[in-house]
């Protein structure tokens, strides 16, 4: 069956534009999860969905960074005033209940110049 | 605040012999997931471990868990070409189902 998707697979804008970063997750599994991976690290936690709404979204380094999953399966991740710092490869999991394994998605990849 | 450590990061294995990647987590917890990277790929789920005791095995690998050390083990048996990857094990605690902590990762060369 059809994985995690992600679009789009590559993003390169310019320092203080605004990004959307799409997830589709597996049919059916309720928790989406957003991590963050920089280059030569693991992936990085940023926010979880159970459902439409953010049950942990502890991760979000700061304000500028958003994310909605409003009918319970597709979820943006929205990058406002974007910064150098920010690049890196964007992935997102989901699973059919949050205590459940975790899929992950082919990326994003961003780059910010 | 859960903390992940692998060790070691990079491991450059021989052909045909044993070698094992250590994983350890500071938070009661007990489970443990596996993933394997490919270069310019996403993460693979190897294992999922869920309780104490608990040893998992899929061809040349073996995973097992000890919560009360809170110590995961990859065990990689007679190591060939294929299984030259990045290795990441991550955990959740009690109180954050789902919020993965991962480790740094280790990077495994097997060469000839």
């Amino acid at each position: 069956g059809a994985g995690v998707s992600q679009t789009p697979s590559n993003k390169v804008t310019e320092k203080g534009k605004y990004v959307e970063l799409r997830c589709d997750p597996i049919s059916g599994h309720t928790a989406l999860y957003w991590y963050r991976q920089s280059l030569g690290q693991g992936p990085e936690f940023l926010i979880y969905f159970q459902g439409t709404g953010a049950a942990d979204d502890s991760g979000l380094p700061n304000d500028r960074f958003f994310a909605v999953r409003p009918e319970g399966s597709v979820s943006t991740l929205k990058i406002q005033r974007t910064e150098r710092g920010d690049s890196a490869v964007y992935l997102c999991a989901s699973s059919l209940t949050p205590d459940n394994e975790q899929f992950f998605g082919p990326g994003t990849r961003l780059t910010v110049l | 605040e859960l903390k992940v450590e692998q060790n070691p990061l990079f491991l450059s294995m021989q052909e045909g012999k044993n070698y094992t990647i250590y994983c350890n987590y500071s938070t009661t917890s007990d489970r443990l997931y596996w993933y394997r990277q490919d270069p310019g790929k996403s993460l693979e789920s190897l294992f999922v471990l869920l309780s104490n005791g608990a040893v998992k095995q899929e061809g040349r690998l073996m995973a097992s868990l000890d919560t009360k050390a809170r110590l995961s083990t990859l065990h990689i048996t007679a190591a060939v070409h294929d299984l030259s990857a990045t290795y990441f094990c991550a955990a959740d605690s009690l109180d954050s189902w789902g919020k993965f902590q991962f480790g740094a990762g280790t990077q495994v060369v097997v060469t000839p």
